[in-house]
């Protein structure tokens, strides 16, 4: 089993262009939690999702971001029209059970700079 | 409201001195508290959570609801301890996001 997989590890993008970042949870889960550290602070939870379903997005801005998590394929958190204070660490998990003490297995992060 | 403070952004201590890593949490409800390591270019992972009562790489933590702290202490520290620590907090009412703490360095020196 591969691990929750992000892609891609760094991206760079200009202010104004479109941010597409990628996790593919490990096999069998079918829950996935985004999650951004900005610098000097913890991880701040950003979105829930089942498969075609938003559970949780209390941590989402409310313009800009969005998040999908298709039948197949990864699940994409998207920034559109990226500014500087975009700029940071995203960070995917994945889970089996919505319930109960099953812990949440992170993938390496997607480092986002915008110029 | 969930919150984790973790007071201390950098703990240094020589190898095999005793180690506490500071957490406080605020949370009205019965939360579930963990701790999560990160060693250098790797993934987050976690070490252990406070239901199962267990001791992981030397590493316990002992949840005090009085306190409303779940330090994590490690009598004799070791150089591969060495890493990026947080406390997180789940919360059954809140599903099951984690919040996190703004995280401990530990540097364990020879």
């Amino acid at each position: 089993n591969a691990g929750v997989m992000q892609n891609p590890r760094h991206l760079v993008r200009r202010r104004g262009q479109e941010a597409r970042l990628r996790c593919s949870p490990m096999k069998g889960h079918s829950h996935v939690y985004w999650y951004r550290q900005l610098p000097e602070e913890g991880l701040k939870f950003m979105v829930y999702l089942q498969k075609e379903n938003i559970i949780d997005e209390s941590g989402m801005p409310k313009e800009r971001f969005s998040a999908e998590f298709p039948k197949e394929g990864p699940s994409i958190l998207r920034i559109q029209q990226v500014v500087r204070g975009d700029s940071a660490a995203y960070f995917c998990a994945s889970s089996p059970l919505q319930a109960g003490a099953h812990e949440q297995y992170f993938g390496p992060g997607t480092r986002l700079t915008v110029t | 409201a969930q919150r984790v403070t973790q007071p201390e952004k950098l703990l240094s201590v020589f190898k095999g001195a005793p180690v506490e890593l500071k957490c406080n949490y605020s949370y009205s409800g019965s939360p579930e508290l963990f701790w999560y390591v990160q060693y250098s270019r790797q993934r987050l992972q976690l070490l252990l959570r406070h239901i199962s009562r267990e001791s992981i790489k030397g590493f316990t933590a002992d949840l005090n609801k009085g306190e409303t702290s779940f330090h994590l202490k490690k009598p004799f520290a070791q150089e591969e301890d060495s890493a990026m620590y947080y406390c997180a907090l789940k919360g059954r009412e809140y599903g099951n996001k984690l919040v996190f703490g703004a995280g401990t360095i530990l540097r364990v020196k020879s």
